[in-house]
């Protein structure tokens, strides 16, 4: 079966660090990707992870362990901007179908 | 560059009228196409898709059905809707390699009422 899990909903600070973990159970994996999708509107790509390791991009910086069925997000020097929803997403083994999580709101408080 | 169109942005149907969402990419051949629903505050439930024309799984059963008549374009219909039905409905698209990501186009609200 197919399970990947979040937490529902996070609070944080305007300035601070923020880290949204995701954990998965899937019958393939050929990736994981992250997407922000703010209210009303469609998702957009922030990151992908392969293999193990952690993967930066600006800002925001992903983490993958495969062998934990493990991935976290992290979100630097937060901005009001960034609050929404954060997806968590797996390609299956044959290439085909993306799973998403329930994604974490993410409210950035002043 | 690519890009994928979906309209309408938003329908109010009643219970029991039929659905015809469309869904274009352009830029790119033979894309991996989808169709996915999201219930207010939930993620998101992949409902149907394609690798090729004609070729459509599908992963909840359900009254929606999908076709792709030609390359790149995809269709989500209903005969009858229900309350049920109601939510965010997204298509999206993707290349066919292992890293390729998911592109979603804006969303269609759907309301039944």
């Amino acid at each position: 079966g197919q399970n990947i899990d979040q937490p529902t909903e996070m609070t944080a600070t305007e300035g601070a660090i923020v880290q949204i973990n995701c954990t998965y159970q899937t019958s393939g994996f050929n990736g994981l990707f992250w997407y922000q999708q703010h209210a009303g509107e469609a998702p957009t790509f922030l990151s992908y992870n392969v293999l193990d390791g952690l993967e930066e991009k600006g800002r925001f910086s992903s983490f993958l362990s495969r062998s934990k069925g493990y991935s976290y997000l992290l979100l630097k020097e937060l901005q009001m901007k960034d609050s929404a929803s954060y997806l968590c997403a797996v390609r299956d083994n044959y290439g085909q179908n993306f799973v998403f999580g329930p994604g974490t709101r993410l409210s950035v408080l002043p | 560059s690519q890009t994928i169109h979906q309209w309408p942005a938003t329908l109010v149907q009643p219970v029991g009228s039929p659905l015809s969402l469309e869904c274009t990419v352009e830029g790119t051949s033979n894309p991996n196409l989808y169709w996915y629903r999201q219930a207010a505050g939930r993620g998101l439930q992949l409902l149907f898709y394609s690798v090729g024309i004609g070729q459509i799984s599908s992963e909840v059963p359900q009254n929606l059905s999908a076709s792709r008549p030609q390359d790149r374009q995809f269709i989500l219909s209903s005969k009858k809707l229900l309350l049920s039905d109601s939510g965010f409905y997204l298509c999206a698209w993707s290349g066919t390699g292992g890293s390729e990501k998911l592109f979603f186009g804006s969303g269609t609200q759907l309301s039944v009422l």
